[in-house]
């Protein structure tokens, strides 16, 4: 069984305070997409990451998958509350001819005025 | 607003009761998904439709039966619940069913059963 593990499951910081959450496994992907998800909403694709050991930038977030394609992490700088959400990832990965997207549990995080 | 919309955004039922969730997708993609969302889980895949056709049923019990008449709609038609398939239930589309494509989520529906 191919598992995501997400840490860490919940994280409460102030605002202006910098943070890291991360996205482990066993396995290989051949993509990573992380993935955030307010209140009352779906997720909403932030960032596709497919290179092992390419970072990418979305303002204050940073993305970088491992360079074995086995982990990823996300670093956000400068938290603001706007930043608060679930944030899940998910690892493209072909198992018998199957595409599958293997899920995290997900980072729950709260920004504090 | 994704593009993806989900109908109704809440719902409570008994266990004897027989309800649909709907969705529909306005952004011309091919594929669609249900998913169950539980606290601190990961999401479960439970169906997927690719062009209209199923091609995944993640051994969901035959208390769930989707339909997909076209690829823009998809139902999610529920009989016999048990108080542990409360959860939220996502919709999910992409362009193509390959595991690397963005997938684009409605807003959900937050099922109770009592």
């Amino acid at each position: 069984t191919q598992l995501l593990e997400q840490s860490p499951q919940f994280l409460s910081i102030q605002e202006g305070e910098n943070l890291t959450v991360y996205c482990n496994s066993s396995s290989v992907f051949s993509s990573l997409q992380w993935y955030r998800q307010e209140p009352g909403e779906g997720p909403v694709l932030l960032v596709t990451v497919v290179t092992g050991g390419e970072v990418k930038k979305l303002k204050r977030l940073t993305f970088q998958f491992g360079d074995a394609r086995k982990d990823s992490s996300l670093h956000i700088t400068a938290a603001q509350t706007g930043d608060t959400g679930l944030y899940l990832c998910a690892g493209a990965t072909s198992l018998d001819s199957n595409y599958q997207l293997i899920w995290g549990a997900g980072t729950k995080l709260i920004i504090k005025p | 607003e994704t593009g993806v919309t989900q109908t109704p955004r809440h719902l409570v039922m008994g266990m004897t009761n027989k309800k649909s969730l709907k969705c529909e997708q306005h952004l011309g993609h091919n594929a669609m998904y249900w998913y169950k969302q539980s606290a601190k889980k990961p999401l479960e895949l439970m169906f997927v439709y690719n062009f209209k056709e199923q091609t995944e049923n993640n051994s969901v019990p035959s208390r769930f039966s989707p339909e997909c008449p076209n690829s823009s709609h998809l139902f999610l038609h529920l009989h016999t619940l048990q108080p542990e398939d409360s959860a939220l239930y996502l919709c999910a589309s992409s362009p193509h069913f390959v595991g690397g494509n963005e997938q684009f989520f409605g807003p959900g529906t937050r099922l109770t059963v009592l």
